[in-house]
C-alpha cells in the first residue's frame, strides 16, 4: 500500500447537497492531486494542490473546490451535487521534485448521488 | 483533446499463459508514460514510469516497452498467475501540461483462471 489514505470509504448524498472528501498524503510528500473516475471511464484529473494553493486544474466546474493544509493533507469539496457526480474519487500524493510526475494513489472514496 | 487508448478492454486467460496489452497516447509533447496495477478495493499501484523512446522496464514477470515516436507502450505478463488479476491502467503526461495532470486510459481488466 502507498500510505495515502482517504475518508470516508463510501458516501451517499442527494442531489443539491454538498460533500467533503478527505485525503492524507504519503509521509514526505507535499503535493496532492484529485481525480474522478466515473463508471466505465479512466480517472480524470480534477486539480492539484501544492503549498496550500491550486497548482493546476482540469475541466471541472467551480463547484469542485479544494483545500490543502499545512500538514499537506487535502479536502475535495463539491457543492450542488448532481447525479453525474456519482463516481470514485481518488487522491494521489507526490513530491513536487519527484521525477516525471510520479504519483501515489489512495484507495478512493465512492460517492453515490441520489 | 489528449486521448489515451488501451486495448483490449478485458482479457481472460488461463494460469500460465503469457499476455500483453497496448496503450496508445499522443506522440507530441511527450513527457512520461505511467503504468499502474489496480486490484479491486485497493489503491492503484505504480508499476513503471517510462520516459525515453525505446525504454524497456521489468519487474518480476511484468515488463513494458515504450515507443514515443509512434505513441504506444506494451505491457507484457509472462506466465500469468491468478494474483495478476487486476485492472492495468496507463497514464500519459505531457510537456507543458497542467501541473499534476495524468491522462488515463480506461484500463485493461485482466482475469487469470487457475
Amino acid at each position: 500500500e502507498t500510505g495515502v489514505t482517504q475518508s470516508p470509504t463510501h458516501l451517499i448524498k442527494t442531489r443539491g447537497q454538498q460533500v467533503t472528501l478527505r485525503c492524507s498524503s504519503q509521509s514526505g510528500h507535499n503535493t496532492v492531486s484529485w481525480y474522478q473516475q466515473a463508471l466505465g471511464q479512466g480517472p480524470q484529473f480534477i486539480f492539484q494542490y501544492y503549498r496550500e494553493e491550486e497548482n493546476g486544474r482540469g475541466n471541472f466546474p467551480p463547484r469542485f473546490s479544494g483545500l490543502q493544509f499545512p500538514n499537506y493533507s487535502s479536502e475535495l469539496n463539491v457543492n450542488a451535487l448532481e447525479l453525474d457526480d456519482s463516481a470514485l474519487y481518488l487522491c494521489a500524493s507526490s513530491l513536487i521534485t519527484l521525477s516525471y510526475n510520479e504519483q501515489f494513489f489512495g484507495p478512493g472514496t465512492r460517492l453515490t448521488v441520489l | 483533446i489528449l486521448n489515451v487508448e488501451q486495448s483490449p478492454q478485458s482479457l481472460h486467460v488461463q494460469e500460465g499463459d503469457s499476455t500483453n496489452f497496448t496503450c496508445s497516447f499522443p506522440s507530441s509533447n511527450f513527457y512520461a508514460l505511467h503504468w499502474y496495477r489496480w486490484e479491486t478495493a485497493k489503491s492503484p499501484e505504480a508499476l513503471f514510469v517510462m520516459t525515453l523512446n525505446g525504454d524497456e522496464k521489468k519487474k518480476g514477470r511484468i515488463s513494458a516497452t515504450l515507443n514515443t515516436k509512434e505513441g504506444y507502450s506494451y505491457l507484457y505478463i509472462k506466465g500469468s498467475q491468478p494474483e495478476d488479476s487486476a485492472t492495468y491502467l496507463c497514464a500519459f503526461s505531457s510537456q507543458g501540461g497542467s501541473q499534476g495532470n495524468l491522462i488515463f486510459g480506461k484500463g485493461t481488466k485482466l482475469s487469470v483462471k487457475p
